[in-house]
């Protein structure tokens, strides 16, 4: 099945600390996205990628660090930098021609 | 600048009455795509549809229907007979048609309760 897959589903950490985020399709999209929702909120976009070894910020992406070695993996480092990391992430992708991004199921982080 | 309202920030309805949730979007691109997306209390974010700037014809799917008006800037989006699987939040989005600009800007979303 294809599909995009987000890991771990929770994830808790000590404030100060690093802490990675995964992401990886099997759809071949060229283009992937990171997104953040805080309750009752909308997205956010944190970093977006449309080709490997290339990715631009979004619109919050201070405290926030991202890679893209492989065109099936865009995994979201959260530093200490960022001031209120706890939230729900969204990783998406999406094909270069059509618009429609598909997501993941998401990862809830929380730091205390 | 781009944006996309969602005024209604909540809804309930009782099962099998129609809903229509609004989304009325600003943007100076000539072409550009709207979506709908479902989000369950699951938590991943479910594509529902995809429309055009420059077809305004209306489409049906099931129990889902939207109709875009880009006179009033406006793709609505209706449930009909409104089932308890349809509480969701759906969230209305914006994208230019540029090559290259594959950026969604996401209205804040309308959190949809069907009573039983």
């Amino acid at each position: 099945d294809g599909g995009i897959t987000q890991s771990p589903k929770y994830l808790f950490r000590k404030e100060g600390q690093n802490v990675t985020l995964s992401c990886e399709q099997n759809l071949n999209h060229d283009a992937m996205y990171w997104y953040r929702q805080d309750p009752g909120q909308g997205l956010r976009l944190i970093y977006y990628s449309q080709i490997v070894n290339d990715f631009q910020k979004g619109d919050i992406a201070e405290g926030y660090s991202v890679s893209r070695e492989k065109k099936e993996s865009f995994p979201l480092t959260v530093t200490s930098a960022q001031k209120n990391p706890t939230a729900f992430y969204l990783c998406a992708s999406s094909t270069s021609d059509r618009g429609e991004q598909y997501f993941g199921p998401g990862t809830r982080l929380t730091v205390t | 600048a781009q944006k996309v309202t969602q005024a209604q920030t909540e809804i309930s309805v009782v099962e099998k009455e129609d809903v229509t949730l609004d989304c009325v979007y600003e943007t100076r691109d000539t072409t550009y795509y709207l979506f709908w997306y479902k989000q369950p209390p699951s938590g991943e974010l479910v594509f529902l549809i995809r429309r055009n700037s420059f077809d305004e014809q209306n489409e049906i799917s099931g129990r889902y229907s939207w109709n875009f008006q880009k006179s009033t800037s406006s793709f609505n989006f209706t449930i009909t007979a409104s089932q308890v699987v349809d509480s969701a939040v759906y969230f209305c989005a914006l994208r230019p048609l540029i090559q290259g600009a594959q950026k969604l800007v996401f209205g804040q979303g309308t959190r949809l309760t069907i009573n039983p």
